[in-house]
């Protein structure tokens, strides 16, 4: 069983399209997160959720919108597709929001190329 | 500011060679501090975790150790095997802030 699954693993679009990517975690855990990786592969936090309440969301445009139907789910919605959003984006989970044994658990992730 | 360096950027070593990777950081207040290892085409993977009272800890051939006066670590990988191979990063405290990452190539 993955512990942390999210689907599409390849998804390539055209520029002005809308796009989600769905992630679940069966670990049990509170705390979602979704990360952008960018070509130089630095992993640079998006949002977080914890048990469905949104915690962060770092300077990310409003096209990106997360959804958390329940504490297992963090859906990625990206409306009007950028050149620039081409990038693969990991979703993982931690068994809480802090916490000095908390550790990410990732996704495989998704790798976005708009067109 | 909270960051999160490390260094080198890329190392190439031979099959069988140790390495040292590093991370230097500013964040504050200091909790704990992660390495975790990125294949390609795969999501990061959890090595090691340690807190601010442990100053090494090891996971099979991986060592990493703390200095959390200097705000440095070091992650040693002994006798390197082609499986290797990757990308290492360094995470450090609640927040999770992410290192720049160290990729490492062990070549036959």
């Amino acid at each position: 069983d993955t512990a942390v699954s999210q689907t599409p693993k390849y998804l390539v679009t055209q520029m002005g399209n809308d796009k989600s990517i769905k992630c679940e975690q069966n670990l049990g855990h509170d705390t979602m997160y979704w990360y952008k990786q960018d070509s130089k592969k630095f992993l640079k936090i998006m949002f977080s959720y914890n048990n469905k309440e949104l915690i962060i969301n770092e300077t990310v445009p409003n096209r990106f919108s997360p959804k958390s139907p329940d504490k297992a789910h963090l859906n990625l919605h990206i409306n009007s597709l950028e050149l620039g959003d081409s990038a693969v984006y990991f979703c993982a989970s931690s068994r809480q929001l802090t916490g000095g044994a908390n550790v990410l658990t990732f996704g495989a992730g998704s790798r976005l190329t708009v067109l | 500011k909270n960051q999160v360096e490390q260094s080198p950027q890329s190392l190439i070593i031979l099959e069988g060679k140790n390495c040292t990777l590093q991370c230097n950081y500013t964040v504050s207040p200091f909790s704990n501090l992660r390495w975790y290892k990125q294949d390609t085409g795969r999501g990061p993977v959890s090595l090691t975790i340690m807190t601010f009272s442990e100053n090494t800890k090891s996971n099979g051939r991986y060592t990493a150790t703390l200095d959390a006066d200097t705000k440095q670590s070091s992650l040693h990988i002994t006798a390197s095997q082609l499986s290797d191979s990757a990308s290492y990063i360094c995470v450090v405290g609640n927040q999770f802030y992410f290192g720049t990452g160290t990729s490492l190539t062990v070549i036959p």
